[in-house]
């Protein structure tokens, strides 16, 4: 089946730190890849996609590169920033006919001033 | 840049109530689903829309369950009889089309709580 694992938080960083959220997919066929944020109180907002392999989604400074050899979505940004203390939720949309997407349980980062 | 509403935004009943979440997809979209978030865990899909019917939808879209798009712009979801499990955030999304290229857009989401 499909499904989308990622590393377990939360995270703490400094401000500037370096930061990466691992996420690895199973799935059948070539599913779109997909970074989703959620700051506190709010709803979801797509921050970045790949739609096939060896795609870089990037926004925000954020970016994330479609493995398929190893199966994995990781999120990297050089520089984090308080603002950026959201959950992340790594997710997949098989390519099927009705596409429901399919999410990890979610990385909640705090950044420290 | 359109956007998904959805409403309420808070959403407060008693268990056994009857519930409908309201959502406007983004106008020329063709596709709609519900997804629900419980407090502190991962969204889950509920079920998806297509041509005024239920193209797919997951166990926990039971008898319980309804959707309906009523007139065209709006595309609501019914619980009949709520439950404390039903406590959760609930996200409507639409899309415009079923390929590769597009994106689904999710809006704010509901917050229901089950006394």
């Amino acid at each position: 089946g499909n499904s989308v694992t990622q590393m377990e938080g939360p995270v703490t960083l400094s401000e500037e730190a370096f930061l990466t959220i691992n996420c690895t997919y199973t799935a059948t066929g070539y599913p779109s890849l997909f970074w989703y944020v959620q700051y506190p109180g709010e709803g979801l907002q797509l921050l970045l996609k790949a739609t096939k392999a060896d795609d870089k989604g990037s926004n925000k400074g954020f970016e994330a590169t479609y493995r398929k050899e190893t199966t994995s979505f990781h999120l990297e940004k050089g520089s984090v920033q308080v603002s950026d203390s959201a959950v992340y939720f790594c997710a997949l949309s098989p390519l099927n006919r009705d596409d429901k997407i399919i999410f990890g349980k979610g990385t909640r980062l705090h950044i420290l001033p | 840049e359109p956007e998904v509403t959805q409403t309420p935004s808070h959403q407060v009943t008693q268990m056994g109530q009857e519930v409908i979440l309201r959502c406007v997809p983004i106008s020329n979209h063709l596709y709609f689903y519900w997804y629900r978030q419980i407090l502190g865990q991962k969204v889950e899909f509920l079920v998806s829309f297509y041509n005024n019917e239920i193209s797919e939808k997951s166990e926990i879209f039971d008898d319980q369950f309804s959707v309906e798009r009523p007139d065209g712009s709006n595309f609501t979801l019914k619980i009949r009889s709520t439950k404390l499990e039903d406590s959760a955030m609930y996200f409507c999304a639409s899309r415009e089309r079923l390929v590769v290229q597009e994106t689904q857009y999710f809006g704010p989401g509901t917050r229901l709580l089950v006394l």
